[in-house]
């Protein structure tokens, strides 16, 4: 059982060029998430999804898009990366149920030059 | 709209001693309230939550946190601080009931504790 895996760990973009952060998971989750995290600051919801062919906005979303084909993947796309783009992503997923605690895999640092 | 404060970016405490990391939130109704830890290049990691009953609950590693609803705060709590506890600390919140918007939790900015031996 792998939890939350991210790919890639790490990726340096130039600006205007596209790319997809990978998030899956092996528990059943139907809730997953993306997060960008910046320096010295909280995590500020990007998107969401509650299940596969759901997805919703969350706090940040200007940037980026999302998909949801099936369970266990959720990819994030940045087109045309600007620097402000540069943050280390989380995804994260939930059991469903409101209280549960969510699963966060381990981040991928993305630097926009 | 839901929100979360932690007051301190930083706490240093000694070995040994015990340690507070302080949060506060504001919710329309009850909470739902967590702590996350974060390891250096690492994800976050589930601490501790409170969903209803008894309001000192008890997590991973010793850590603890106290649910005081008229101050609301959920302050993250340990009697013996160790040199390993060293890491960021988040505190998130989220409404009940279920806001039919996936779960969703709103984290505050974090705070740094430094544990020196």
């Amino acid at each position: 059982n792998a939890g939350v895996t991210q790919t890639p760990k790490f990726r340096i973009l130039k600006i205007g060029q596209s790319m997809t952060l990978q998030c899956t998971q092996d528990m059943n989750h139907n809730y997953m998430y993306w997060y960008r995290q910046d320096p010295g600051m909280g995590l500020k919801l990007i998107y969401y999804s509650v299940g596969a062919g759901i997805t919703d906005k969350g706090e940040v979303p200007n940037g980026y898009n999302v998909s949801r084909s099936t369970t266990e993947d959720f990819p994030l796309r940045l087109e045309l990366a600007a620097p402000s783009q540069t943050s280390v992503y989380f995804c994260a997923t939930v059991r469903t149920g409101v209280y549960n605690e969510q699963f966060f895999g381990p981040g991928t640092r993305l630097t926009v030059l | 709209a839901q929100s979360v404060a932690q007051p301190e970016d930083q706490v240093n405490v000694a070995e040994g001693n015990p340690l507070t990391v302080k949060c506060t939130y504001s919710v329309s109704g009850n909470p739902y309230l967590f702590w996350y830890v974060q390891y250096p290049n690492r994800g976050l990691q589930f601490l501790l939550k409170y969903i209803t009953g008894d309001n000192l609950v008890k997590g991973s590693y010793g850590f603890e946190a106290e649910f005081n609803k008229s101050q609301t705060s959920f302050h993250l709590k340990k009697p013996s601080a160790l040199v390993s506890d060293s890491a960021l600390y988040f505190c998130a919140v989220r409404d009940r009931p279920n806001n039919n918007a996936g779960n969703m939790l709103t984290f505050g900015g974090g705070t740094r504790l430094m544990v020196k031996p």
